[in-house]
Order: structure tokens, then C-alpha cells, then sequence
């Protein structure tokens, strides 16, 4: 298995907390990736980078921002929550012809 | 814009039995590769298979296979011999230009006994 570990697996906060999740990979790809997954929606992009400190936005970016300041961390936040970022997080590794790899995924809940 | 889509938002089959998943998708790139993940109640992303848009040959990985074809930009995953352990979501994912993955809704498939 590819070694990706997403902290913390689960967390409730409170609507207007800033909240970070982070994504730390053991594999050195070069590509990463934050994901959310709803019920209906399949997973969309948030965010994703191609290199340290190299970001781009995916399709629902609004109210999230990344950082990337080593090969192995990809750190989500969320500045102030909304119970519309309620929802399962993934982050994901790949490499230039590869498939993308998971983590285990972390469910968020903003009450 | 890439696009997928899995028109089939649950799916059901016997044990044993073969059953067939549609995925459409769209892009302009010539070079590109398609994925069919599936997701286990334990929520784990699993690859089943994968195919290079380059290569005229449809994938196979044990009872899984796809049915790809490039002008129509269709994408189906067959499952044969149906077990319980089947019973996941499966998505259909794109990977074309960027290295972003753009994947489609999902289809919940459910295995009866």
C-alpha cells in the first residue's frame, strides 16, 4: 500500500473555526491532492499541488486554501468553517503515469 | 472542460452472475488514462484497473475488464462471477492534459446471495 496517512481521521468543530488536515506521504510523488467526497457528487478537487510550493485550485476551492512546504506534507485549512464543509476529505498521491493513491480519508463535521 | 459520467447511480447483481457499469467521459486531450476505483464500506479507495488511451487492447485484471471504446468515449467495467465482496461504490476516473483526476458520481453496486 502507498504510504499516505491523513490526521485526523475524524473531527467535529464548530461553524467559524479555522481547521487544518493534513496529508503526509513516505512515497516522494511529486503530485498531491485534497479531495471531498459527497453523497452525489462523486469526489471533486479542492486543491492540488505539482511540486513544493506549487498550488493550484481544483473545481471547489472557495473557503479552502493549501500549503506545501515539504515533498511529503500537503496541509488543507479550512479559514472559517461552514456546515457546508461538512463532508469526507481525501487526499491523494501520484506520479507522472501513475494512478492516484489514497488515504483513508477524514470525516469532518462543522455543527 | 473534462467531464465523466456514470449514468447508473445503483446496480444490482447475483452471485455468480456478470453485470456491466457504464462510464462516459469527455476531454479534447489525445493522451490520457482512464481508472475505475472502488470504494468499500470501509471507505478505502482501491484501484481495480486501468487503460492507457493509446493502447487499442481493454484491460483485464482477474474477473474485472473494460470495454473502452475511444470514439465513443465509453468506458464500462464488467464484473464476472459476482462475489459479495463486490458490493462497493465504484467511480470511474480521468486523468487527461493536468494531472488533476476528474472522477464521476459513482454507481453503488449491491451483490445479492
Amino acid at each position: 500500500d502507498a504510504g499516505i496517512t491523513q490526521s485526523p481521521r475524524h473531527k467535529v468543530t464548530e461553524t467559524g473555526t479555522p481547521v487544518t488536515l493534513r496529508c503526509h506521504q513516505t512515497e516522494n510523488h511529486r503530485y498531491m491532492y485534497w479531495y471531498r467526497q459527497d453523497p452525489g457528487h462523486g469526489l471533486r478537487l479542492i486543491h492540488y499541488s505539482y511540486g513544493v510550493k506549487d498550488t493550484d485550485k481544483g473545481e471547489v476551492s472557495d473557503g479552502y486554501s493549501v500549503s506545501r512546504s515539504k515533498t511529503e506534507d500537503f496541509l488543507l485549512t479550512l479559514e472559517s468553517a461552514t456546515s457546508s464543509q461538512t463532508s469526507v476529505y481525501f487526499c491523494a498521491i501520484s506520479e507522472e503515469s501513475s494512478e492516484a493513491f489514497f488515504g483513508q480519508g477524514t470525516r469532518l463535521t462543522v455543527v | 472542460a473534462q467531464t465523466v459520467t456514470q449514468s447508473q447511480p445503483e446496480m444490482s447483481v447475483q452471485e455468480a452472475e456478470t453485470v456491466t457499469l457504464s462510464c462516459t467521459y469527455d476531454t479534447s486531450e489525445s493522451d490520457y488514462y482512464l481508472f475505475w476505483y472502488k470504494q468499500p464500506p470501509s471507505r478505502q479507495m482501491i484501484l481495480v484497473i486501468r487503460q492507457e488511451a493509446y493502447k487499442q487492447q481493454n484491460a483485464t485484471e482477474n474477473r474485472f475488464s473494460v470495454n473502452f471504446q475511444k470514439a465513443a468515449k465509453s468506458f464500462s467495467l464488467k464484473i464476472s462471477d459476482s462475489q459479495l465482496g463486490d458490493a462497493a461504490m465504484y467511480f470511474c476516473a480521468l486523468r487527461a492534459g493536468t494531472y488533476k483526476y476528474i472522477f464521476g458520481t459513482g454507481t453503488r453496486l449491491k451483490v445479492l446471495a
